[in-house]
């Protein structure tokens, strides 16, 4: 019964490493979401998709790009992995975009990286 | 910009009621929303309310909005060991806010 499927639940990484967190969602959702959520700031956006091929950036992109080339798979690429990067992550979505009415993310379970 | 704040812990014991609050910014949010989040997953969405709405009942659940004051709270009656978890209220107007999150530890 799981909706949103983050490949990878813990990675330990180096300063310096590529890093792919893979997110897939079998729900027919346009719109998908990256997060990362640290104690004490709660969940801040990174980026977003409304559509294959589309992106847009959220509240925190700096140090991260992302790819939807396919409408269930959602991408977070960190080009060069720094230790602040450290965090939790995670993916969801939605059929409706944000700015409208009573939208209902579906999320992960996350992806906890670890960048030494 | 929008600020949605909580308070980080909150502890109770079963059998208690618990009150969880938040504070948001935004005059123009629309809906509101309590998050869930369990040991090692994601958010699941618990209840929301239409900002035209004071109150909100569901089952234990009980959600209270002052727009006047942009207060959120959400009560849980008779709290069992199996709600604790972290609480994140989330609102919505220029954009999806989420809260620092509050962290629930209910004991036996």
């Amino acid at each position: 019964d799981v909706k949103v499927t983050q490949s990878s639940r813990y990675l330990v990484k180096r300063t310096g490493e590529k890093v792919f967190l893979e997110c897939v969602q079998d729900m027919d959702h346009e719109n998908m979401f990256w997060y990362r959520q640290d104690p004490g700031l709660g969940l801040r956006l990174i980026y977003f998709s409304y559509d294959v091929k589309m992106k847009e950036k959220g509240d925190i992109p700096e140090g991260y790009s992302v790819s939807r080339e396919k409408k269930e798979r959602f991408s977070l690429i960190l080009e060069s992995a720094s230790t602040n990067q450290t965090s939790m992550y995670l993916c969801a979505s939605s059929p409706d975009r944000i700015s409208s009415g009573a939208n209902v993310l579906t999320f992960g379970a996350g992806s906890r990286l670890t960048v030494l | 910009g929008e600020d949605v704040e909580q308070s980080l812990f909150l502890s109770v014991r079963e059998g208690d009621s618990s009150v969880i609050n938040c504070t948001y910014t935004d005059s123009s949010s629309t809906y509101l929303y309590w998050y869930k989040q369990e040991p090692g997953a994601g958010l699941q969405l618990l209840t929301y309310i239409f900002s035209n709405m004071d109150m909100k009942q569901d089952q234990r659940l009980t959600v209270l909005l002052n727009k006047k004051d942009k207060h959120l709270s959400l009560r849980i009656a008779d709290t069992q060991t199996g709600d604790s978890a972290i609480y994140f209220c989330a609102e919505i107007g220029q954009k999806l806010v989420f809260g620092t999150g509050t962290r629930l530890l209910v004991s036996p």
